[in-house]
């Protein structure tokens, strides 16, 4: 079965340092995002991602992050000058097209030191 | 925003035994989905409810939408010990991307 993949799977930072999270969607899907979960708390949206443009995004989602589709198969999420509240884990997800559910992938668990 | 509750917080069962959880929202949603997430991974979809009123099943898990569409509840039937986890609900509306997900519902089944 079709899987959402997410490299890497552990990432180590200095805090300042900027940090780019990898995500290979569902090969036919349209519609991207990314959540995060911090450590024991539930699962929160970060932004949505269609038509190489952001169609959503949370408060969460300041100017320190970004999203791109660089190429027909990878997704990122860069977050410029990180902090060490952004330690938590990021998933990517995706889905085909309206009303039909989102897929996860299993996630990068980003540390901030 | 729009908070979404899970009840109960955590279970304890044994095996062989049946298990029922909620899900209660201060709004409405047109979607409810159930996810299942085992540690160090990504939520799995485990059913997705799109009307009403509607009652689906995967297996040994049933899910229904709630009337009012407030709410709605999962039961796992004559639990094994791969179902240890933890069960989210989670709530969508048209217009929307974002999934609104709960604050969970660990399973733990005692030996």
């Amino acid at each position: 079965e079709p899987e959402v993949t997410q490299t890497p799977s552990h990432q180590v930072t200095q805090m300042g340092q900027e940090v780019i999270l990898r995500c290979v969607p569902i090969s036919n899907h349209l519609y991207f995002y990314w959540y995060r979960q911090i450590l024991g708390q539930k699962v929160e949206f970060l932004v949505s991602f269609y038509n190489n443009e952001i169609s959503e995004k949370s408060e969460i989602f300041d100017d320190q992050f970004s999203v791109e589709r660089p190429d027909g198969s990878n997704f990122t999420l860069k977050i410029r000058s990180t902090k060490l509240e952004d330690s938590a884990m990021y998933f990517c997800a995706s889905r085909t097209g309206a009303n039909q559910p989102q897929h996860f992938g299993d996630g990068t668990r980003l540390s901030i030191l | 925003g729009q908070q979404l509750n899970q009840s109960p917080q955590s279970m304890f069962i044994q095996e062989g035994e049946d298990v029922s959880m909620n899900c209660t929202s201060s709004s409405i949603f047109n979607t409810w989905l159930w996810y299942k997430q085992d540690p160090g991974e990504g939520p799995v979809l485990l059913i997705a409810l799109y009307k009403a009123g509607e009652l689906t099943s995967n297996g040994r898990l049933t899910a229904q939408f709630g009337i009012t569409r407030k709410d709605s509840f999962l039961n796992i039937s004559a639990s094994i010990p791969s179902d240890v986890g933890i069960y989210f609900c989670a709530g969508h509306n048209f217009g929307n991307e974002k999934l609104t997900f709960g604050t969970g519902t660990r399973l733990t089944i005692i030996p």
